[in-house]
């Protein structure tokens, strides 16, 4: 069972526009969520996260958006740079002590060309 | 300050045989990870241990598959008797202090399997 989905597999932006990246989750009970972006041949590295008890944290050109009643977040990039190309994944964390357990989704690939 | 150094970046093996992945953790985490990643998939937890102790293993396959943190040395990930669907990328992730801290991942090792 896919607990954490992120459904498009890949996103192409132009330079200087706007990247939303999305994710569906199920389990109403997460109550932490992480995004992560990953370089091929390189380790996922933290992006930004957000806490159920809110709806939106921005750090940057970063910010991700919490809609519990959708069970949805979505990261927004603006503006996109072309190093912002890479993987992103989302995850989620049940219940937040038990922080190193993540639940990740597929992730989608981000594309910004110049 | 190093990060997670993970090795062997690569290693092949052929059915039957062995894998042994070594995970050393940044300095001053005492809290590693292992997380798996099949193709075209996000990655799965497995395993979480402090130094001496698994914490967490619900993630581990029941047979062939097992992880140690000893007091000196890295964490080791060993998979005997390797098949093919073991096949995948291995990442190591650590933190300070365990469950609420932020998780740094290593490059990871690819595992192939003949």
């Amino acid at each position: 069972d896919q607990q954490v989905k992120q459904n498009s597999p890949s996103l192409s932006v132009q330079e200087g526009r706007i990247s939303i990246l999305n994710c569906d989750y199920t389990n109403s009970m997460f109550d932490y969520f992480l995004w992560y972006k990953k370089y091929p041949a390189e380790g996922p590295t933290f992006l930004i996260s957000i806490s159920s008890i809110k709806d939106k944290n921005e750090d940057g050109r970063f910010t991700v958006f919490l809609n519990k009643s959708a069970k949805h977040l979505s990261l927004h990039i603006v503006p996109s740079q072309p190093g912002d190309s890479a993987v992103y994944f989302c995850a989620a964390q049940l219940y937040y002590n038990q922080g190193g357990k993540l639940i990740f989704g597929q992730g989608t690939e981000l594309s910004v060309k110049p | 300050n190093a990060g997670v150094m993970q090795n062997p970046r690569h290693l092949v093996r052929r059915r039957g045989q062995e894998a042994r992945l070594r995970c050393s953790p940044m300095k001053g985490h005492s809290h590693v990870y292992w997380y798996r990643q099949l193709p075209e998939e996000g990655l799965k937890f497995m395993v979480y241990l402090q130094k001496e102790n698994i914490i967490d293993e619900s993630g581990m396959p029941k047979e062939r598959f097992s992880a140690e943190f000893p007091k000196e040395g890295p964490s080791i990930l060993r998979i005997q008797q390797v098949v093919r669907g073991d096949s995948a990328a291995y990442f190591c992730a650590s933190s300070r202090q365990g469950p609420n801290e932020k998780l740094f991942f290593g490059s990871g090792t690819q595992l192939s399997v003949l």
